[in-house]
């Protein structure tokens, strides 16, 4: 990866349960967002994190960020069959506007 | 409302050939970045455009180069095509005044033969 490591690089879980996702990163940054991608399509933006938060909410969705540690986790709390996909994180680093994606996370919810 | 639109969606050419792909941003955002993505892999910078000019530099081989038009549309052009670049390759867009968040595109499947 270009920028960091997620894991685990498989979930697999019941439908109801809680999926958490982490991911780390090397550089100091701007801020960190999480995407969504179902296979061979496009992503999909879910929440942006900024360094000066520590966490926010969305939904189902629980974003931390721990910046002394350059992590971050994403928790979809009640998970769906239609919450599986690859779940990537991704940051811009400081002083930048590109944005490096983790390897990712690839979620599967079964009914 | 308008999203990111990718031409074409999927494209077959064999090794050492030339491709083209195509990239119209959401209207008024003035940056636009290409990511490659192979499979099972996660996606990889390529180049970023802001107001037309070259922002951000990533892992973009030599023989690819790109540009961002007049109109804010934007091509990736792929020469000395080698079986390695078939992948996804996606044109996020973006409006660098706004909180961060990139708008994909469904993408382009290049194949090489």
């Amino acid at each position: 990866s270009q920028q960091g490591e997620e894991d685990p690089q498989a979930l697999s879980i019941q439908e109801g349960e809680n999926a958490t996702m982490n991911c780390s990163y090397k550089t100091s940054i701007n801020n960190l967002q999480w995407y969504r991608q179902n296979s061979g399509r496009g992503l999909v933006h879910l929440i942006l994190i900024r360094s000066n938060e520590r966490e926010k909410h969305s939904g189902r969705l629980r974003v931390t960020l721990d910046t002394s540690k350059k992590s971050s986790s994403l928790l979809i709390t009640a998970s769906r069959a239609a919450d599986t996909a690859s779940y990537f994180c991704a940051t811009d680093a400081s002083g930048t506007y590109k944005y490096i994606f983790g390897t990712g996370t690839r979620l599967k919810v079964l009914a | 409302a308008a999203g990111v639109i990718q031409s074409p969606r999927h494209l077959i050419k064999e090794k050492r050939e030339t491709a083209t792909l195509k990239c119209y941003p959401i209207p008024r955002h003035d940056t636009v970045y290409w990511y490659q993505q192979g499979p099972g892999q996660d996606p990889q910078f390529l180049i970023s455009f802001y107001e037309k000019m070259q922002s951000d530099k990533g892992s973009i081989p030599d023989r690819f180069s790109a540009q961002q038009f007049s109109d804010y549309h934007s091509e990736l052009n792929m020469s000395s095509l080698e079986l390695g670049d078939s992948a996804l390759y996606f044109c996020a867009s973006r409006s660098r005044g706004d909180s961060g968040e990139l708008f994909f595109g469904e993408g382009s499947r290049l194949t090489v033969l």
